[in-house]
């Protein structure tokens, strides 16, 4: 599965738009980019996933650019409940494993 | 989404006893099932893949005998952590498939005295 790159923190401003970025020069074309956050002591929650054209859902939204070497999350209006850290993953989609990162410390601030 | 259920959330035990740890699946059927711990401010590490009525496959690295897993119907997995001792606390986290994505539960925090 490919490697992906991500800052290590982020902060956002309440009510402002979250934009947070992963870079994942290596993938393959048929791999997927996932999206996960955990809140502190809790579980791992999924936001969203795609393959090469942009997604949306009720919780985000995923940019992912035209040669998918990288793809942004969006959360449009961010609140307190969204600070979490956020893991950008690459893998297949059928099977495969969840290789988690470091991922990025979101800090919404009010 | 699909729920995913641990129990127990939290579990203190003496050294040299043993830990099993449920994970469910609530609405949907799951031939595998991941298991993962986490050590504070760290990411979760991948330990084992559960296969519903196979062996798990383990991590390089993880001592299948001493986490010993076991995916005995579409629902259930459970790790047992044997023989536990100070150094295997941690926050144990299970996740199960479905299709496209993956579900995880809410976690599970060993320690051991």
């Amino acid at each position: 599965d490919a490697k992906t790159t991500q800052p290590t923190s982020m902060d956002c401003a309440e009510g402002r738009a979250a934009n947070l970025p992963c870079n994942h020069s290596t993938i393959s074309g048929n791999e997927y980019v996932y999206w996960y956050r955990q809140i502190h002591s809790q579980g791992p929650q999924y936001i969203i996933h795609g393959l090469k054209n942009n997604e949306t859902n009720e919780m985000a939204s995923l940019i992912i650019t035209e040669d998918r070497k990288s793809s942004t999350l969006i959360l449009p209006h961010a609140t307190l409940r969204d600070t979490a850290v956020y893991y950008c993953i690459v893998k297949k989609s059928e099977g495969g494993k969840l290789i988690f990162g470091q991922g990025t410390e979101l800090s919404v601030k009010p | 989404g699909a729920v995913v259920s641990q129990h127990p959330s939290r579990v203190i035990c003496k050294s040299g006893t043993s830990v099993k740890i449920e994970c469910r699946s609530l609405d949907f059927q799951a031939t595998t099932m991941f298991w993962y711990r986490q050590f504070p401010k760290k990411s979760l590490m991948l330990m084992a893949t559960s296969n519903e009525g196979s062996k798990a496959t383990y991590e390089q690295g993880v001592e299948k005998d001493k986490f010993l897993i076991n995916h005995a119907s579409l629902t259930l997995s459970t790790l047992t952590v044997t023989s536990a001792h100070p150094e295997d606390s941690s926050f144990y986290i299970c996740s199960a498939n479905v299709p496209d994505t993956q579900y995880f539960g809410p976690g599970t925090r060993l320690t051991v005295l």
